[in-house]
């Protein structure tokens, strides 16, 4: 069993503001990493998956980057709306078995 | 939701009894897996299965069994439910995308046991 941590547990931002959230990982025998966005009652959605030291994904607001030789990786999330309230999961993949992170909750107040 | 369903959505059951659930795809995926979700432990595996009939256990096996049958269904069984049972269960499969797998999931079923 693997690890992998996440921090902090959770976050309350007003909206417009920026945030950001660590996933820390072992940097040994690193294959890949996952985030997913999960929102209450549903079910969790893919984001992005990093497979390479200093990868940087984007998709709109949010962007992530991967450091495999300290482990840990950052999610980033500019100007923060309502709509972007969710936990937030990271997961390592050192093969075909996924190890979770607990998430981090966001609440984004209007 | 990447043609993964779950059946059922929804379970109320008492101590002692036999549950089945059931995660169906409809894309052919080798590997499935069942996820059971609590409060402080995130996303936490159960069983898992790499094709027809080939199973191993994940990190929270006992109390479970599992059997694939069939390339598109991957069962749980739950032989006498207890309490500590009670939880939200996904499934998933896992996709091959670029240089790595991904995980897609079904809608959850969420498990009472009294």
């Amino acid at each position: 069993i693997l690890n992998v941590e996440q921090s902090p547990q959770s976050l309350h931002v007003q909206e417009g503001d920026s945030t950001n959230f660590t996933c820390s990982f072992p940097s040994s025998n690193f294959y890949a990493l996952h985030w997913y966005r999960w929102e209450t009652a549903k079910s969790p959605e893919a984001l992005f998956v990093m497979t390479l030291n200093g990868d940087e994904k984007k998709k709109g607001r949010i962007s992530a980057t991967l450091n495999t030789k300290e482990g840990y990786s950052y999610l980033y999330i500019k100007g923060s709306q309502p709509e972007d309230s969710a936990t937030y999961l990271c997961a390592l993949s050192p093969g075909n078995q996924f190890y979770f992170g607990t998430g981090t909750s966001l609440t984004v107040i209007p | 939701d990447a043609g993964i369903t779950q059946s059922p959505r929804h379970k109320v059951t008492e101590t002692g009894t036999p549950v089945t659930l059931r995660c169906h795809q409809t894309e052919n995926h080798r590997y499935m897996y069942w996820y059971r979700q609590d409060p402080g432990h995130g996303l936490r595996l159960i069983h898992y299965s790499y094709g027809v009939k080939d199973t191993d256990k994940g990190e929270v096996s006992d109390g479970y069994s599992v059997s694939r049958s069939k390339t598109e269904d991957f069962l749980l069984t739950l032989e006498s439910a207890t309490s500590s049972q009670t939880s939200v269960y996904f499934c998933a499969i896992s996709v091959l995308a670029v240089s790595t797998d991904t995980q897609y999931f079904g809608p959850g079923t969420r498990l009472t046991v009294l």
